[in-house]
């Protein structure tokens, strides 16, 4: 059974750096075609997706949030870490990983862990 | 930018068909998939790669993609079918649609 789990919700101040861990069981991420990533919904609103680690190592930012975003894997340890820097309230949400698939550059995510709820305020 | 447009809500009476679509440039040259999300939940994968079915997805629940639409089908539309589906593929950068409320009426 493959299971994803996001470390506890948090409260951030503006300017802050965030770190959330996704700690996953049932999968290797040294398997080849695995991979893990990270999504985010503001409350009320769409999905937004952020960053993306394969197997290889190879690492895929969101376009307009790549200068903020560093996502990195403990193979060891079954967990992957996304920091995301200069936090402000507009990135109040809450923040999922998901195992994914992928087909050359097809990718798909399931599952999905439950989600953790980031709060920015001072 | 690739987006991907998904109209914001759709609506269908229980056992009738729904149709909610996901339009991008060229989607069709790429796979598209499909995630449910109810309220309070996380998302679930319903399709991927266009019209497959992940196991303990129900039949009624099909995909397909061409030109610029990729379009999610659910025949036989249950009460329980009522949730957000947002669509989603890749180009450079995975992107997702702005999602679709299903209401079953």
């Amino acid at each position: 059974q493959v299971t994803l789990r996001e470390s506890d919700p948090a409260l951030v101040k503006p300017t802050q750096t965030l770190t959330l861990t996704c700690t996953f069981s049932g999968f290797s991420l040294s398997t080849r075609e695995m991979c893990v990533s990270w999504i985010r919904q503001p409350p009320g609103k769409a999905l937004e997706w952020l960053a993306l680690i394969d197997w290889d190592g190879d690492k895929y930012y969101s376009t307009s949030l790549r200068t903020r975003l560093t996502i990195s894997k403990d193979t060891s340890k079954n967990q992957v870490v996304l920091t995301m820097t200069n936090m402000d309230p507009v990135d109040t949400a809450t923040y999922y990983c998901a195992r994914g698939s992928r087909d050359g550059y097809n990718f798909w995510f399931d599952p999905w862990g439950q989600g953790t709820r980031v709060t920015v305020s001072s | 930018s690739f987006e991907l447009t998904q109209p914001p809500s759709v609506s269908v009476s229980p056992g009738q068909t729904a149709s909610i679509t996901c339009s991008g440039d060229k989607l069709g040259n790429t796979y598209a998939s499909w995630y449910q999300q109810k309220p309070g939940q996380s998302p679930v994968l319903v399709i991927y790669r266009d019209s497959k079915r992940p196991s303990g997805i129900p039949e009624r629940f099909s995909g397909s993609n061409s030109g610029n639409t990729a379009t999610l089908t659910i025949s036989g539309t249950q009460a329980m079918d009522e949730a957000d589906y947002y669509c989603q593929a890749w180009d450079i950068i995975v992107v997702f649609g702005g999602g679709t409320k299903l209401t079953v009426l």
